[in-house]
Parts: structure tokens; C-alpha cells; sequence
């Protein structure tokens, strides 16, 4: 089945410092992938939409400047945090849908747990 | 609009026993949605999905009932094992789009051995 993968799993960083998170499709092509944040004992909630080639679209509240998404390739979505502080150690998440599924594929990546020190 | 979880409401049951875990969702034009398991730590792992067209489907030990009029959708687990004691989503989206997947707030279920 289709595969996503997320790196790092846990990162603890300064604040202040940039972290990069990774998401790859490791068995299709995504041309879609889509950025999760989530805080303990809650659900998970919408960043931003990534499009391969295209700028990400984001959602009403989630700083674009601070969250930097970039989709460069059908099989690679980034997000970089920026200028890290502890209210943005949180759970990060990507999703990526198949493309030739399309409609029904999403697959989750295991999750980043980042901790702002 | 995003369903904000403030706190997850837990569902404890014995080891044997039937788990009904129920979600109101949000959109009334969302016809396609689908169940994930998520462990500590972890990210969201597939469990059953159904489209608007359908009012039940049935999985292995897994069944979900959609029901469009109250817009309530309900997963319900046979034989409920310890490996099933996790946090439940039902996340809701157009099918025809590719828009993300809009997450309910989720039920912690707790298999008691």
C-alpha cells in the first residue's frame, strides 16, 4: 500500500533556530500533500495545502512566513518553521494523496513531535 | 470550517465487548468520510472509509453507519481488543475535490482486559 514517510520523528530545537520537516511519498506520486498541526488531546488541524510546483495555499490563521511549505517534486513536500518558539512545539503531520487514486488516497505520515526549547 | 477538539472524551469498555464510537460531522454537502486510528504518538492509520451513497459498510471486526439526515456517523468495533485502545477521528470531504480532510474531535477508547 501506499507509504508515506516523515522526517525527523522528534526533533528538539532553540528558539529562535528553523527546523525543516520532511514528508515523502515513498511508492506513488503525490501531487497533493497537506500539513497537519496538533496539540496534545485535540484533533488534528488543517496548515496548509501544498501543491506540487505551486505555492501552498494556507489556512485563515497560519503565519505563511513561519511556516514555509515547499512541494518541489511529485514525491517531496518540506515544511520549515522559522524563528521556533515554545508555542510551536506541537505534533506536525502531512498527508500526501495519491495521484492516481486521487480522490480516496491519503496517507498519513508516523508524525513529527517538535519541541521548542 | 476546522473542528477544534478542547478535550477528548474517553470510552471504556471490557475486552469482548461491542465499541460504538459516534462523530457529528460538520459539512452537510461532505459525501465521502472516513475513520482513522491514531496510537500515542503516532500518525492517523486508515480503518474504513464510506461514501455518501451508502448508509453502512463493514469492515473486518469494523462497521460504519452514515447517517445523512443528522449528518452522524458511528464506528463500531466487534470484539474489542487492547490493541484496539486508541484515539478515534472520523475525518469528512468532498469526493469529487481535492480539498484536506476536516478531522472531528476524536474519542480516546480504553479496552479494559
Amino acid at each position: 500500500g501506499a507509504v508515506v514517510s516523515q522526517h525527523p520523528s522528534r526533533v528538539i530545537c532553540k528558539s529562535g533556530t528553523s527546523v525543516k520537516i520532511e514528508c515523502r511519498s515513498l511508492d506513488f506520486q503525490a501531487t497533493t500533500m497537506f500539513w497537519y498541526r496538533q496539540f496534545p488531546k485535540q484533533s488534528l488541524m488543517l496548515m496548509a495545502t501544498s501543491n506540487e510546483g505551486s505555492k501552498a495555499t494556507y489556512e485563515q490563521g497560519v503565519e505563511k512566513d513561519k511556516f514555509l511549505i515547499n512541494h518541489a517534486s511529485l514525491t517531496l513536500s518540506t515544511l520549515t518553521v522559522t524563528s521556533a518558539h515554545p508555542e510551536d512545539s506541537s505534533f506536525y503531520i502531512c498527508s500526501a494523496q495519491d495521484k492516481g487514486t486521487g480522490l480516496y488516497g491519503y496517507t498519513f505520515g508516523s508524525g513529527t513531535r517538535l519541541t521548542v526549547v | 470550517g476546522e473542528s477544534v477538539g478542547l478535550h477528548l472524551p474517553t470510552l471504556s469498555v471490557q475486552e469482548g465487548d461491542n465499541s460504538i464510537i459516534n462523530c457529528a460531522y460538520s459539512n452537510s454537502a461532505s459525501d465521502y468520510f472516513i475513520w482513522y486510528k491514531q496510537e500515542s504518538g503516532k500518525g492517523p492509520q486508515f480503518i474504513i472509509d464510506i461514501r455518501s451513497n451508502m448508509d453502512k459498510r463493514q469492515g473486518q471486526r469494523v462497521t460504519v453507519l452514515l447517517n445523512k439526515t443528522v449528518k452522524h456517523l458511528s464506528l463500531q468495533i466487534a470484539a474489542t481488543q487492547p490493541g484496539d485502545s486508541a484515539v478515534y477521528f472520523c475525518a469528512e470531504n468532498f469526493y469529487t475535490g481535492r480539498r484536506a480532510l476536516t478531522f472531528g474531535s476524536g474519542t480516546r477508547l480504553q479496552v479494559q482486559p
